[in-house]
């Protein structure tokens, strides 16, 4: 039992490049959520997903698109990546909405 | 929105001693929950402690206790004999307990707390 597992744990991207982030969970999880830490800031939701084949926006979307390929995985995709995305993200998941969530150990990103 | 207010960027304790985290929150729910994180150099999301705002009982975990004001909104974590192992970035966290919301249970995060141990 893995709990959240994602890669890759480090990235480095130029500017324009683009990339998926994966993220699997195998806890039979209903939701799940990708967030993005800043230095100086606590984590901010990017796109959430209520269960397989859905997905909405979170707090800073832009530049994202999320894909929920089926229970297990939540993949975020960066088709252009630019420096402001340089950041950390973490996936996370829940079985239900009323469960604390369990986070993967996060991915560094860098743009240059 | 809600938001999640930590007005302590940086705090250090010695070894053995006790430290209080300071966070303050703003919503107009009367139901929900609120945790404190921890982040250690891994970055591993590690959950400390967690309280329910209709427990009026302030939740406790070992060395780690917290003070629950809801009229106040503040919600403070205070670690006791305080171990190099608690050197870590510590977030406050809310989640809303409607599980009917679109907020579908998302965390709203403050900024953290680097906590500093000196032996």
């Amino acid at each position: 039992n893995a709990g959240v597992t994602q890669t890759p744990k480090f990235q480095v991207l130029k500017t324009g490049q683009s990339m998926t982030l994966q993220c699997a969970q195998d806890m039979n999880h209903n939701s799940m959520y990708w967030y993005r830490q800043d230095p100086g800031m606590g984590l901010r939701l990017i796109y959430y997903s209520a269960s397989e084949g859905t997905t909405d926006k979170g707090e800073v979307p832009n530049g994202y698109n999320v894909s929920r390929l089926n229970k297990r995985e939540f993949s975020l995709r960066l088709e252009s990546a630019a420096p402001s995305q340089t950041s950390v993200y973490f996936c996370a998941s829940r079985v239900d909405r009323v469960r604390d969530p369990f986070f993967g150990p996060g991915t560094r990103l860098t743009v240059l | 929105a809600q938001t999640v207010t930590q007005s302590q960027p940086e705090m250090s304790v010695q070894e053995a001693e006790t430290v209080t985290l300071s966070c303050t929150y703003d919503t107009s729910e009367s139901d929900y929950y609120l945790f404190w994180y921890k982040q250690p150099p891994s970055r591993q999301m590690i959950l400390v402690i967690r309280q329910e705002a209709y427990k009026q009982q302030n939740a406790t975990e070992n060395r780690f206790s917290v003070n629950f004001q809801k009229a106040a909104k503040s919600f403070s974590l205070k670690i006791s004999d305080s171990q190099l192992g608690d050197a870590a970035m510590y977030f406050c966290a809310y989640r809303s307990a409607d599980a009917r919301g679109s907020t579908l249970g998302r965390l709203y995060f403050g900024r953290g707390t680097q906590l500093t141990v000196w032996p």
